[in-house]
């Protein structure tokens, strides 16, 4: 079953706005981490947030996790065209296997 | 960081022909590497777990035989798509986790776009 389905599937917004992307997953967890693809690239790790934890910060990223209702978002703030990009989240299990989303394609417009 | 590098980048092959993709750690060992596959507009799928020294770990409905693995050192990881048919072009990505390192943390090589014709 499919595990991390972020939301929205797109985002479109103006250079400087904040962005936010949800997740949200079925099982237990280890920890939840986001990860970004340049469109035909690699991921980039971007943040891991521990399942004990609930708010986590990276220069311009704010990553929360809430297990409670098995889910987590991440804000990008003050967004540059440069930070357009494929966003996913990746859920991990006991045995360090990541399930991924479906991800969120940003567009920042300059 | 940690970096980890796949070759071939992209590569065109002619149906039934077998392609073989290297994924390598270049600055870590890993005793674990995991191969990914990722269709046009879709998230990554898992397709089997690489453990050095031993056999694979397939995921549910990733035929074993048409995807050899091979993990025959601490720094490299081979996929072998075998009788490759234009159903298997995709976008091919290995990961793999620093043995030394936050065990959590997954490093993510650059992808092989496979296209089969």
């Amino acid at each position: 079953s499919q595990q991390g389905e972020e939301d929205p599937q797109a985002l479109s917004i103006q250079e400087g706005e904040n962005a936010t992307m949800n997740c949200s997953y079925k099982t237990s967890i280890n920890n939840l981490q986001w990860y970004r693809q340049n469109s035909g690239r690699g991921l980039v790790h971007l943040i891991l947030i521990r399942s004990n934890e609930r708010e986590k910060h990276s220069g311009r990223l704010r990553v929360t996790l809430d297990t409670s209702k098995k889910s987590s978002s991440l804000l990008i703030t003050a967004s540059r065209a440069a930070d357009t990009a494929s966003y996913f989240c990746a859920t991990d299990d006991s045995n360090y296997k990541l399930t991924f989303g479906k991800g969120t394609l940003l567009t920042v417009n300059p | 960081g940690a970096v980890v590098s796949q070759h071939p980048s992209r590569v065109i092959c002619k149906s039934g022909t077998s392609v073989k993709i290297e994924c390598r750690s270049l600055d870590f060992q890993a005793t674990t590497m995991f191969w990914y596959r990722q269709f046009p507009k879709q998230s990554l799928m898992l397709m089997a777990t690489s453990n050095e020294g031993s056999k694979a770990t397939y995921e549910q409905g990733v035929e074993k035989d048409k995807f050899l693995i091979n993990h025959a050192s601490l720094t490299l990881s081979t996929l072998t798509v075998t009788s490759a048919h234009p159903e298997d072009s995709s976008f091919y990505i290995c990961s793999a986790r620093d043995w030394a390192g936050a065990q959590e943390t997954q490093y993510f090589g650059p992808g092989t776009r496979l296209l089969v014709l």
